[in-house]
């Protein structure tokens, strides 16, 4: 299953609302996943099963979707939102990572 | 809490062979499917392989396959990744994972592995 995230890059200002998308290429249901990841650490898990927002996260994320076609949506962006981010599908083996989005200050 | 910590990496030579290890810690290791993934240079996040908890099921992504075995040991709460034929597109940071139904919620710090000559 590849997954297709658009744009693969991007960039915003602190306050503005972004939307990344991920494409399955085929259903995939709600086994979908979001991470962030920022240069030298390591990715952190933001929202799973495509619209649960993970436990610590802030409310600001958001995410949605089934099947084939997901949104990962950022409501008022921080400083600290700019890194790259990836869709994950878990729904059978081989699991898969979209290509991610990098987003920067613009 | 949580602990995933990785060791083994380094520089190995093209054909060449390394082990990775991941000391686990702060949850029932036994339990838990496991997971490497790796970030490659200028790449994006890439799968590797993946564990039952039990250690009787293993999947490995095509990149891999045949060339890496992934294994664990849940007495010393140990998980491995022994790379084998190791080419120049392996060169990556290699994470260890942790993984639940529904995503992967807890990552090592990441461990480099160089294959150059």
């Amino acid at each position: 299953i590849q997954l297709t995230q658009s744009p693969s890059s991007l960039s915003a200002s602190v306050g503005d609302r972004v939307t990344i998308t991920c494409r399955a290429s085929q259903g995939i249901r709600n086994f979908l996943a979001w991470y962030q990841q920022k240069p030298g650490k390591a990715p952190d898990l933001l929202i799973y099963a495509a619209s649960t927002l993970q436990s610590g996260v802030p409310s600001r994320f958001s995410g949605s979707g089934s099947g084939t076609d997901f949104t990962l949506t950022i409501s008022g962006l921080q400083p600290e939102d700019f890194a790259t981010y990836y869709c994950q599908h878990l729904d059978s083996m081989p699991i898969t990572f979209g290509q991610g989005t990098r987003l920067e200050i613009k | 809490q949580v602990q995933l910590v990785e060791s083994g990496g380094g520089v190995v030579q093209p054909g060449g062979s390394l082990r990775l290890s991941c000391e686990a810690s702060g949850f029932t290791f036994s339990t838990y499917a496991m997971h490497w993934g790796r970030l490659a240079p200028g790449k994006g996040l890439e799968w590797v392989a993946v564990i039952w908890s039990d250690g009787g099921t293993k999947y490995y992504a095509d990149s891999v396959k045949g060339r890496f075995t992934i294994s664990r040991d849940n007495a010393k709460n140990i998980l491995y990744l022994q790379m084998n034929s190791l080419r120049a597109e392996d060169t990556a940071v290699y994470y260890c994972v942790r993984s639940v139904q529904y995503g992967f919620d807890h990552w090592g710090q990441g461990n480099l592995v160089t294959v150059s000559s």
